[in-house]
């Protein structure tokens, strides 16, 4: 079965700093990754995925992430952070018709 | 207009009671799923229909009844509440051709007492 991970609870970044939130995935086949953010008291939205083709995938709101097939990752990432980036972050992974998600990373960023 | 929307977002009741959760979605997708996201925040895939035809199940109580009068609604009943159907539930829908992306609801928070 297809799975990922998220091995950080929260990241704490200050503002205008870079952010990367990590994800490893586990993955029979070609993986189909996704991250999406959720707010407080909102639905998950959808951020960017990776399918294949370029390993940088470029998303919403200015983040990417880099898929590295040796490291079986897919981290998030952004060059400079701001305040309203502060949210859950979550990775996934297609297995057939299910999306998997992690667990979440809480990222703060401080002002 | 919300692409996919969900009643009510707020729901409180007794153990032992039945409830309902309606779900809609106006973007055309043939696929829809439910989800229970916990205290922890873990999201757990519970049901999906693709074009009214139920396509994935994950061993949920079947005091959990999803159903699917056609493609762009999906709604969801429980029977015999538990405290611990207490969560978020959210619904989703995505195009089956697609790769994959998922649109969500913003959810319908249960309490159960």
């Amino acid at each position: 079965a297809q799975s990922v991970a998220q091995p950080e609870d929260q990241v704490n970044v200050a503002e205008g700093n870079p952010l990367t939130v990590k994800c490893t995935y586990s993955v029979s086949g070609n993986p189909y990754l996704f991250w999406y953010v959720q707010y407080p008291n909102r639905g998950l939205q959808f951020l960017l995925k990776y399918i294949t083709g370029d390993n940088l995938v470029k998303g919403s709101y200015g983040f990417e992430a880099e898929f590295n097939k040796s490291q079986t990752s897919f981290h998030l990432k952004k060059p400079s952070a701001l305040v309203s980036d502060s949210a859950l972050y979550f990775c996934a992974v297609r297995d057939d018709d299910k999306i998997i998600f992690g667990k979440g990373t809480r990222l703060h960023i401080l002002p | 207009d919300t692409a996919v929307s969900q009643t009510p977002k707020y729901l409180v009741t007794q153990m032992g009671n039945d409830k309902s959760i309606k779900c809609e979605q106006n973007l055309g997708h043939d696929t829809m799923y439910w989800y229970k996201q916990d205290s922890k925040k873990f999201l757990k895939i519970m049901f999906s229909y693709n074009n009214k035809e139920l396509i994935i199940n994950e061993t949920v109580p079947n005091r959990f009844s999803p159903k699917s009068p056609d493609k762009a609604h999906l709604n969801l009943h429980i029977n015999s509440l538990e405290l611990g159907d207490s969560a978020v539930y959210f619904c989703a829908s995505r195009s089956r051709g697609n790769t994959g992306e998922l649109f969500f609801g913003e959810g319908s928070r249960l309490t159960v007492l």
